[in-house]
């Protein structure tokens, strides 16, 4: 089955750290970008990061780059997304989807997890 | 950064009608326009993608159209399936900003 699958997620006190994971199945994960969305309860959808299928080449939203970091592990078919310094307004569940680039380069989500939720408060 | 502007935000139908939901963007992206569909609850998923081109299993009656700043997705007769929130995404620089959605309510 083709699947994303979440977790991490949880509790945070503001300062403090977390870090997600997503595991890929059914699809042969080190041929994908990936990329890491979030939402905050109630909001918009707000692109976070994505990363090549070799990991070499990473990109963040200018508001995250400093305190996130997206790595891979191609041989356990997984996704990370490593999270510090974390404030109130990072509070959002966060989805972790697939790149699908098509015959010119393009970023199209066209596979994404069930999300894991990151709250962020004392 | 490109920003991505919907309208309308919320829109109000009945089962049966048409309906058009609008993306702007303000700066030129060609044809990297990505259309996904959200249930509350659920995961965005993704309906058409490069402006016009359908997701394998999407149902027919949605449709997209538009090139450079202009863009539009079309519902040509509404189910009881499609009342959902809909984001527009554009795709042709990063940061690959998403519009603010336009949640579709029965009316």
């Amino acid at each position: 089955q083709v699947q994303l699958v979440e977790s991490g997620g949880g509790l945070v006190k503001p300062g403090g750290s977390l870090r997600l994971s997503c595991a890929a199945s059914g699809f042969t994960f080190s041929d994908f970008y990936m990329t890491w969305i979030r939402q905050a309860p109630g909001m918009g959808l707000e692109w976070v990061s994505y990363i090549s299928d070799n990991g070499y080449t990473i990109f963040f939203a200018d508001s995250m780059k400093d305190r996130f970091t997206i790595s891979r592990d191609n041989a356990k078919n997984s996704l990370f997304l490593q999270m510090k310094s974390l404030r109130a307004e990072d509070t959002a569940t966060y989805y972790c989807a697939r790149v699908f680039r098509g015959g010119r380069g393009d970023f199209i989500f066209d596979l994404w997890g069930p999300g894991a939720l990151v709250t962020v408060s004392s | 950064d490109t920003q991505m502007t919907q309208s309308p935000l919320s829109l109000s139908a009945s089962v049966g009608d048409r309906v058009t939901i609008t993306c702007r963007a303000s700066q030129r992206i060609n044809s990297y326009l990505n259309w996904y569909q959200q249930k509350p609850g659920e995961a965005p998923k993704l309906l058409m993608y490069a402006g016009s081109r359908l997701q394998i299993g999407v149902p027919s009656r949605f449709s997209g159209s538009g090139y450079g700043t202009d863009f539009t997705l079309t519902i040509s007769s509404l189910q009881p399936e499609d009342f959902a929130t809909y984001f527009c995404q554009q795709s042709y620089s990063t940061p690959h900003t998403f519009g603010q959605g336009t949640k579709l309510e029965l009316k």
